[in-house]
Formats: C-alpha cells, sequence, structure tokens
C-alpha cells in the first residue's frame, strides 16, 4: 500500500460545480495534512492544511479530515476553469516527520 | 515578501557530470526542503535541512547531497548523473516547527 493515495484522475467538472477530490494515507499516527495545487510547469502552492478531524473553509475550498477512516478531502465549491490543475495531497509521517506526497489528482473544469 | 528562489532555472548536464543547485528559502524561515519530480511522478522527497542540520533525507543514493549556509540558504548537489536524474528539482522552506511548505519556482535539470 502506497503510503499517500490520490486517483490520478482526470475529474472532469462542468464550471459552477462542486469538485471533490479525495486522498488516503497509510499512517494511523500522521497529524498533518496538506492540499497543493500545482499548474502545469509550475510548482506546487499551498492550498490548505488541516490537522483536527472535520472540516475546515476557507474561501471556495473545504478540507475534510477523518482521521478514523484516514482519509482527507478537498471541495472546491463554484468550480471555475481556472481551478484546473493537479491537487496534491500531502501527509507528514510519524515518527519520521518526512513529508509525502500523493501522485495527485488532475482536475479539468469544463466551461 | 519575496519567495523561495531557485538558481539556475535551467541545467543541463552530461552523464557522469556533477550539477549544483541553489535555493534562498523566504525570510524567516530555517528549514529547507529539496523534492525531485520526475516527468509524470509524483514529488519525491530527497533532503531537509534545519539551522544547518541534515534532518532526515528520503530513499535517493548517497550521490544526492547537500547543505545549508548560515544564512539558510541550500545547495544541492548530485554526483555521477544519470540520465534519470533528469527532473524538476524544487526547494521548499517553511518556519522551524511549522509544516506548512512553501515552494520555489524550480530548477530542471536535463541529463543528456
Amino acid at each position: 500500500q502506497k503510503e499517500v493515495e490520490q486517483n490520478s484522475g482526470p475529474l472532469s467538472v462542468p464550471e459552477g460545480a462542486i469538485a471533490s477530490l479525495n486522498c488516503t494515507y497509510s499512517d494511523r499516527g500522521s497529524q498533518s495534512f496538506f492540499w497543493y495545487r500545482q499548474y502545469s510547469g509550475k510548482s506546487p502552492e499551498l492550498i490548505m492544511f488541516i490537522y483536527s478531524n472535520g472540516d475546515k473553509e476557507d474561501g471556495r475550498f473545504t478540507a475534510q479530515l477523518n482521521k478514523a477512516s484516514q482519509y482527507v478531502s478537498l471541495l472546491i465549491r463554484d468550480s471555475q476553469p481556472s481551478d484546473s490543475a493537479t491537487y496534491l495531497c500531502a501527509v507528514i509521517m510519524s515518527g519520521t516527520y518526512k513529508y509525502i506526497f500523493g501522485t495527485g489528482t488532475r482536475l479539468k473544469v469544463l466551461a | 515578501e519575496a519567495g523561495v528562489t531557485q538558481s539556475p532555472t535551467h541545467l543541463i548536464k552530461t552523464r557522469g557530470q556533477q550539477a549544483t543547485l541553489r535555493c534562498s528559502p523566504i525570510s524567516g524561515h530555517t528549514s529547507v526542503y529539496w523534492y525531485q519530480q520526475a516527468l509524470g511522478l509524483g514529488l519525491q522527497f530527497l533532503l531537509w535541512y534545519d539551522e544547518g542540520e541534515e534532518r532526515n533525507r528520503g530513499n535517493f543514493p548517497p550521490r544526492f547531497s547537500g547543505r545549508q549556509f548560515p544564512n539558510y540558504s541550500s545547495e544541492l548537489n548530485v554526483n555521477a548523473l544519470e540520465l534519470e536524474d533528469s527532473a524538476l528539482y524544487l526547494c521548499a522552506s517553511s518556519f522551524v516547527g511549522a509544516y506548512e511548505q512553501y515552494f520555489g519556482p524550480g530548477t530542471r535539470l536535463t541529463v543528456t
């Protein structure tokens, strides 16, 4: 099992819809979770981080964490074509404190 | 506030040569992280430096090494370059004890 897993996509959603991106992780002791957005040819940009179970909202973005089920998700409301990018989930592994990235989910928002 | 900077933007080397990549963190950040992103692959953790010390390294051979200077800037050295070392090398920085990392624009290394 990979340490951090994401569906590679592409996930296609129409403009204005909610995009839901999911990530699962293997280390039950992990405490810190991050979502990054990466446009083609660019470096990753931090969007959200979440440390506690539940939801965390920032503008159109909501991060959801469920430690019991070992998954973290990112919801993007009112999706825009400019949201089209690869979204990377990152988890800090307990013990080693290594930052492990998933391979990313490519999102396409259709105008 | 200036972000993380990296140099050079592009680097072309031949197999067997050495490459040196440089990174300057955001002002106030003491931790620097290096990642490799090969085409079609995810971000692979290479090295983590904090306060001048190597804190952790990923599953890469010893020919990948680096250091952090007193001003917290960092250098990544790749010796005996191989074709599969061709990738985008990303540097990120964070405050000590904080886990939010901020990335530089990257150095594209091409090994021919």
